[in-house]
């Protein structure tokens, strides 16, 4: 099946520090990525959709200048955790599509990074 | 909007009992549902799936069935093990979209 590869697994930095977070579709084009936040004992909060080539749609609640998200090629999106703070420290999980317009479409997800802020 | 329902955990089990977490959906049209399952330490693995009414999805010994009459989507397995202890997530999509609403997740213990 397809491969969805994320990067870092885990990170810890200090407060006020931005963190990079890279996924990448290994053996297919992902015209739209998502990612995701889990809080602990909560399910998936979707935060944003991102298109390559175009700006991300970004769910309600969620401020666009703190995650900053790339999906510069058809095979990578970033996301950019910046002036990083304890409350950020949760669980982020990409998922990626094939962009097909097949009824039958399921996404395929990262391996998750856990991020912790001190 | 779409919504999931799942019934609240954690759900904790001995070896070789029989499991079902229930699922129920709100959603116009034709959703296509799913199971995934969370490891601990782990990302989430689509477990099963089903796109139409009647469909039954099947995977390492869990099942889940389409009722639309009902809009459920129960996850069963018959005798679960040790290792089947995860998180277990319903989850929709609509139509053509590949954006996932998820249900709050379930956490199942099985016990030797």
């Amino acid at each position: 099946g397809a491969v969805v590869s994320q990067h870092p697994s885990w990170v810890i930095c200090k407060s006020g520090t931005s963190v990079k977070i890279e996924c990448r579709s290994l053996d297919f084009q992902a015209t739209t990525m998502f990612w995701y936040r889990q809080f602990p004992k909560q399910s998936l909060m979707l935060m944003a959709t991102s298109n390559e080539g175009s700006k991300a749609t970004y769910e309600q609640g969620v401020e666009k200048d703190k995650f900053l998200i790339n999906h510069a090629s058809l095979t990578l999106s970033t996301l950019t955790v910046t002036s990083a703070h304890p409350e950020d420290s949760s669980f982020y999980i990409c998922s990626a599509g094939e962009g097909s317009s097949s009824y039958n479409a399921e996404a395929f997800f990262g391996q998750g990074t856990r991020l912790t802020v001190v | 909007g779409d919504s999931v329902t799942q019934m609240e955990g954690p759900v904790t089990l001995s070896e070789e009992a029989f499991l079902t977490i229930n699922c129920t959906y709100t959603a116009t049209g034709y959703p296509s549902l799913f199971w995934y399952v969370q490891y601990p330490g782990e990302g989430l693995q689509l477990l099963l799936k089903a796109t139409k009414a009647d469909d039954k999805g099947s995977n390492k010994g869990f099942e889940a069935t389409y009722r639309k009459e009902t809009t459920s989507f129960h996850l069963e397995k018959g005798s679960v093990q040790v290792s089947d202890s995860a998180v277990y997530f319903c989850a929709l999509t609509q139509g053509g979209s590949e954006k996932l609403v998820f249900g709050k997740g379930t956490k199942l213990t099985v016990n030797p």
